[in-house]
Formats: structure tokens, sequence, C-alpha cells
């Protein structure tokens, strides 16, 4: 069964500094792809970034970047230059198919804030 | 833009009514998903449609039903609504296909079950 650990319940970064926020998977599919979604205290989930299983570069999306490392089933997202509206809850997401359709796994979330 | 949208924001029901979540999405999608999210959990599938009148289980499907009766509308019915059901839950679509396609996400309903 597909499982996605994100380790750090919490993290506080000062701004304009990076920041990486862990997550590792576990599935025996070939084919999955992996998705960080934020989640401000709105409650809307916002996707961020998208990296494929196959894809042989990491993803990047402005100041968000995926550290994809396959053979370590790892998929880091790290944040540059860390801003206010950064803080929020963060979710990794593995997306696999299923005979009629894909299916999202989360992990349970880590709570980033920016400090000024 | 797409855009999905969900009935209430938040929701206040007693042990043992129905309750009915509804989901609209307005870009034509094939899937949609309906999530419940607890501090600690994440986000776990409940039940998913990939076509008009066609769902499937998901992880946690015990206590809900769903009906999808328009492509653009997906319903959550909680048959007899407890407080373990008490919990925030989370409509979303997508296009069929390729794994790239996210799901959008909305609002979501803060259910309270007292």
């Amino acid at each position: 069964a597909q499982k996605i650990t994100q380790t750090q319940p919490g993290m506080f970064v000062q701004e304009k500094e990076a920041v990486t926020l862990d997550c590792t998977y576990d599935t025996s599919d070939q084919s999955y792809g992996l998705f960080w979604y934020k989640q401000p205290s709105s409650g809307e989930m916002i996707f961020l970034i998208y990296q494929g299983s196959y894809d042989e570069q990491n993803a990047t999306e402005g100041r968000y970047s995926l550290n994809f490392q396959k053979a370590r089933k790892s998929a880091n997202l790290v944040i540059s230059a860390s801003q206010l509206g950064d803080s929020a809850m963060y979710f990794c997401a593995m997306i696999t198919r299923l005979e009629y359709g894909n299916k999202l796994v989360f992990g349970a979330g880590t709570i980033l804030r920016v400090k000024s | 833009d797409v855009k999905v949208t969900q009935s209430s924001r938040y929701l206040v029901k007693r042990t043992g009514e129905k309750v009915f979540l509804e989901c609209v999405q307005d870009m034509d999608h094939e899937n949609m998903f309906w999530y419940r999210q607890d501090p600690g959990l994440g986000l776990r599938l409940i039940y998913f449609s990939y076509d008009v009148k066609m769902k499937e289980k998901g992880d946690i499907p015990e206590g809900y039903s769903v009906s999808r009766e328009k492509k653009e509308r997906f319903s959550l019915i909680l048959e007899s609504a407890s407080t373990n059901q008490t919990s925030m839950y989370l409509c979303a679509s997508s296009w069929r296909g390729d794994l790239e396609y996210e799901q959008y996400f909305g609002p979501g309903t803060r259910l309270t079950v007292t």
C-alpha cells in the first residue's frame, strides 16, 4: 500500500531564509507522481509543485523546488527566500493509478511558521 | 479559473441526523473526490467518482455514501451522523488520465456533530 511520511509536525524559519520540508514515500508502483499542496489558515488547498517518477530533473516553480531522490524514496520541498505569507500547513501527496482513475495519498502535514 | 464550491463552510448537526454535503465544479472534470481532514492524519479519501453515477470506495468509506447524478455535482451523505464524524470535509475534482493532473479543492466544510 502507498504511504507518505512527513516527520516534521512543525517548523520555524526566519524570513528570507530557505527551508526544507521533508517527505518520504513508499510504493511498489513504477509509475507515480508526487505533489505538494499548501493550506493557509483559510483552509483552501493550493497546488504548489509536481514531480513525476520518470522525470529526470527536479521540478521547480518559482521559489519552490522539489528535491527528488528516487532511490531514497524522498521528495523534499525546498522554499527559498521565505516570506511571511508562506506560513501555512504543507502536505506532501502521492498519486497512483487505479483501474478507474487516480488516487491521492496524503502525509500528515507540516506546519511552517515564518518569523520576521 | 477552475472553481470547486461546497454548499457550506460551517455546519452543526445533531447525532443521528442525515447530513448532505454538496460539491460543484465548473471545469467539466471527470473525477471528483471527497476527503476528510483530521489533525495529525492529513487528508483521507472517503469516496471518489470517475463518471456520472459511478463511485468507488476510498480508504475510509464506512458511515458515508455518495451520489453523482450530474457530472458537475458530487454529494457526500452521512446517513446517521455520529460525533466521530466531526471533521473538515474537502471536495476535489480533476481531469481523468495522466498522473500530473492536479486535484482542485473546494474551500472545505467544517462539520460538527453534537
